[in-house]
């Protein structure tokens, strides 16, 4: 079982572009998460989705937006990049939504913004 | 505001024992849990505490003092392997992890 896969492994891009990160579990969870992580920092949830067709902001949403068609799949696109969303991007599903479920990792996008 | 501290850094030798602190302020407590995180790659899943008291499993151990705000996970028979980061998060009353930033784990021969 794949559990979740996030592409791409890393990217640079340039200030003002766009961009979707993709994210794809198969563990049919309902939940789903956006986490970046900077140094020195703990991890910081932009977005979430409860189940397919919701989704919700986190701590820090601006500059980024997510869809939920189905409950696999759920990209977080950045409209116009700047260089502070430099990070590395983890994508996270937990079976049940507002629970103590366990939340389970992709294995990140490193992203830079030049 | 909501708050979880953990040490930066911390050294132990090969064989040895290791205790990590978390203390935390958060709005409400739905549990904590420690993840692993080895360089580069994704968090992941270590052990949850909801009531207080020592949780085994294996060489980890996680304790919890809900009265303190206080959580140390246990690391026993240190081996190189082991050498990572430890993610403390508190799940606060809206079912949101608020996370630490970690502290780096590094394990000398």
């Amino acid at each position: 079982t794949a559990g979740i896969t996030q592409a791409p492994t890393s990217q640079i891009l340039a200030a003002g572009r766009s961009m979707t990160l993709r994210c794809t579990q198969d563990m049919r969870h309902n939940a789903m998460y956006w986490y970046r992580q900077d140094l020195g920092l703990g991890l910081r949830l932009i977005h979430y989705s409860n189940t397919a067709g919701t989704t919700g902001k986190g701590e820090v949403p601006d500059g980024y937006s997510v869809s939920r068609a189905n409950t696999d799949d759920f990209p977080l696109t950045l409209a116009s990049a700047v260089p502070s969303q430099t990070s590395v991007y983890f994508c996270a599903s937990s079976g049940l939504a507002a629970s103590t479920d366990t939340q389970y990792f992709g294995p990140g996008t490193r992203l830079t913004v030049l | 505001g909501q708050n979880i501290d953990q040490p930066t850094e911390m050294t132990a030798t090969e064989g040895a024992i290791v205790q990590i602190n978390c203390t935390y302020q958060t709005s409400g407590f739905n549990g904590l849990f420690w993840y692993q995180q080895h360089a580069g790659e994704a968090p992941t899943f270590l052990s949850y505490n909801v009531l207080d008291g020592l949780e085994e499993k294996g060489r980890f151990s996680s304790f919890l003092s809900r009265s303190k705000g206080y959580s140390y996970l246990l690391l026993k028979e240190l081996q190189m392997k082991d050498s990572a980061s430890y993610l403390c998060a508190v799940m606060d009353s809206n079912y949101q992890l608020i996370w630490g930033a970690g502290t780096k784990l590094i394990i000398k021969p």
